[in-house]
């Protein structure tokens, strides 16, 4: 099966540093990669759409100079929270395909953020 | 709008007793349904999809476009069978979801 690795697992960092958070697909390519955020007990909030070599498509109320996403390979896509703060607190998800209408989305582990 | 509505959050259910976790979805044009679960530490898998009409660990879901539900089913639940599940619309020739609410799942022994 198609695994999606994200790397930290958990992170802690210190109120108005930067932290990034890489997305692999470890046995296919991904054409578009997702990212979400789940707050505690809550659903899945998709943040933005990545898609290999252009720039990520940010869904509505989501800040992109905040939440830095890039897509720079078909294997990698990372997350930069800049300048956190403790509101960015959060479980975030990353989920690849292999890009088509019928395509399976495949998740990471996650990621839990914990900004002091 | 697209919207999907799980209206459990917290379902307990008897092992060996029936299993239904509601969907009901409102959206522009023909959605394809998914439901995906989280077993305790574990990633987000998909479950299963409509357009495959399969039974997946004895699950089964059916589309009804009348009622824009897709509820999940299984008539003899197991203790395994305790998770999160989650709703997940998306539009034809759209890779984006949507996830429900989510329905806490818990099997009493």
């Amino acid at each position: 099966g198609a695994v999606v690795s994200q790397h930290p697992s958990r992170v802690i960092c210190k109120s108005g540093t930067s932290v990034k958070i890489e997305c692999r697909s470890l046995d296919f390519q991904a054409t578009t990669m997702f990212w979400y955020r789940q707050f505690p007990k809550q659903s899945l909030m998709l943040m933005a759409t990545s898609n290999e070599g252009s720039k990520a498509t940010y869904e509505q109320g989501v800040e992109k100079d905040k939440f830095l996403i890039n897509h720079a390979s078909l294997t990698l896509s990372t997350l930069t929270v800049t300048s956190a703060h403790p509101e960015d607190s959060s479980f975030y998800i990353c989920s690849a395909s292999r890009g088509g209408w019928n395509t399976e989305a495949f998740f990471g582990q996650g990621t839990r953020l914990t900004v002091v | 709008a697209q919207r999907v509505t799980q209206p459990e959050k917290l379902l307990s259910v008897f092992k060996g007793a029936p299993v239904e976790l509601k969907c009901n979805y409102s959206y522009s044009g023909s959605p394809e349904l998914f439901w995906y679960v989280q077993y305790s530490r574990q990633r987000l898998q998909l479950l299963l999809r409509h357009i495959s009409r399969e039974s997946i660990k004895g699950f089964t879901a059916d589309l009804n476009k009348g009622e824009t539900s897709f509820h999940l089913k299984k008539p003899f639940a197991q203790e395994e069978d305790s998770a999160m599940y989650y709703c997940a619309p998306r539009l034809f020739g759209n890779e984006k979801l949507t996830f429900g609410t989510g329905t806490r799942l818990t099997i009493i022994p």
